[in-house]
Order: C-alpha cells, then sequence, then structure tokens
C-alpha cells in the first residue's frame, strides 16, 4: 500500500534546539516538498527537490535545511535560526515535475511545538 | 504579494444542497487549478483540477469552474453530505516547468444535517 509517512506525529522541543522531521515514500516520486501550515496562512512552501541530492528553496526557507540522498526520504531540519517553528509540517510528493498538473500527495502531517 | 485569496474562512451548507466555494487570484500565468479537501490532524488528499485551457471540470458530485477573465476558480459540490465537512484549499501551478504550488488560505466547509 503506497504512501508517504511522516514522523513523529507530534514533536516538542526546546528553543534553541535543532530538530529532524522524517518524510518518507513508496510510491516511486522523482519530486518530494515541505510545506508548513499556520493558522488562517495556507500551505506555504519551505523546500522542494526533484531528483535525488538536488533541492531548491521554497518561499520561505530560511531557518530551515534539507536533504536528500535516497529518492525515498527528504528529511527536514528545523534549525535554531527558524523564528517560528511552532507550526503543522507537511511533506508531499509527485510523480515527476507535474506537467499535466498531476497532484500532490501529502503524508499526515508533523506538529510541532517549540516552547 | 498574496497571489491567491479564499475569502469566506467557513461556510455552512444543509445537507442535500449545493456547497459553492470560491478563489480569486491575481497571477495569469497560473495554468493549473487545483482544489485540495484536509480534515484536521491530517495531510490534504486532492480533489479535482483544472486546466487553464478549460472552464468546467466534473467528477462525479464535484465539479469546478474557471473564468479567466475575472481570475475566478469555483468548486461545486452537489449534493452535499456530512462527510464533506472538511477545510478546502484550492491550489495553483505557474506553468510549465515552475513545480511550485500556491495555496490559497482555505475555507472550513461545514453540512448540516
Amino acid at each position: 500500500d503506497g504512501g508517504i509517512t511522516q514522523s513523529p506525529k507530534y514533536l516538542f522541543r526546546k528553543e534553541g534546539q535543532n530538530v529532524t522531521l522524517s518524510c518518507e515514500q513508496n510510491l516511486n516520486h522523482d519530486a518530494m516538498y515541505w510545506y508548513r501550515q499556520d493558522p488562517g496562512q495556507g500551505l506555504r512552501l519551505i523546500y522542494y527537490s526533484q531528483i535525488v541530492n538536488d533541492f531548491q528553496k521554497g518561499d520561505i526557507a530560511e531557518g530551515y535545511s534539507v536533504s536528500r540522498e535516497k529518492k525515498e526520504s527528504f528529511p527536514l531540519t528545523v534549525t535554531s535560526a527558524q523564528k517560528n517553528p511552532t507550526a503543522f509540517y507537511l511533506c508531499a510528493s509527485s510523480a515527476g515535475s507535474p506537467r499535466s498538473g498531476s497532484p500532490l500527495h501529502f503524508g499526515n502531517g508533523t506538529r510541532l511545538t517549540v516552547t | 504579494d498574496q497571489q491567491v485569496k479564499q475569502n469566506s474562512p467557513s461556510l455552512s451548507v444543509q445537507e442535500g444542497r449545493i456547497s459553492i466555494l470560491n478563489c480569486d487570484y491575481t497571477n495569469s500565468m497560473f495554468d493549473y487549478f487545483l482544489w485540495y479537501k484536509k480534515y484536521p490532524a491530517e495531510g490534504p488528499t486532492f480533489l479535482i483540477s483544472i486546466s487553464s485551457i478549460k472552464d468546467k471540470n466534473e467528477d462525479g458530485r464535484f465539479t469546478v469552474f474557471l473564468n479567466k477573465s475575472a481570475k475566478h476558480l469555483s468548486l461545486h459540490i452537489v449534493p452535499s453530505q456530512p462527510g464533506d465537512s472538511a477545510v478546502y484549499f484550492c491550489a495553483f501551478r505557474r506553468g510549465f516547468g515552475n513545480e511550485k504550488l500556491t495555496f490559497g488560505t482555505g475555507t472550513r466547509l461545514t453540512i448540516i444535517p
């Protein structure tokens, strides 16, 4: 049963600590994405990767870092430089570039709370 | 620079009636328009999409309308069912080779039994 797995579902961290959110997919998709959802602001793109060992900044990349060493995995690190890290983080994938409008498939998200 | 607006944060509709969700956009370069549905504490799921060369696309109870001259996108759900209660996001793609989707702020739809 193919899908995207994000873990953990809830994560709590102290301010000043880096934290890494996991995202794994078994859909054999080339492209993967990280979005952040805040109340009343919709989904905003943090980083995306179209192919292994390559990634690009999205609209709100400051304070975040990613890696794409394997096709199946696209972890996101929230660093201490991110000013407002508390949010709901969503990982997504698509079957290569969505040149026919092919949609993103989302995981169930990780809610990060930093205090 | 808010390129996409969902002006209604919430909408309540009687079960069996039509639900109409709306999005307005400013960027003429969008080439694909999508609707996603989201339940609490879950990821969004894709509902339906439409290309910029069309003005209507239908899938079962869901129909998406695109008015390019007015830069307006709408989703019609008929008949509305209790399971349709969720947050709905419109999303826009900027064109061939540009992988980013721009999302609206969402509309919370509540179906009243």
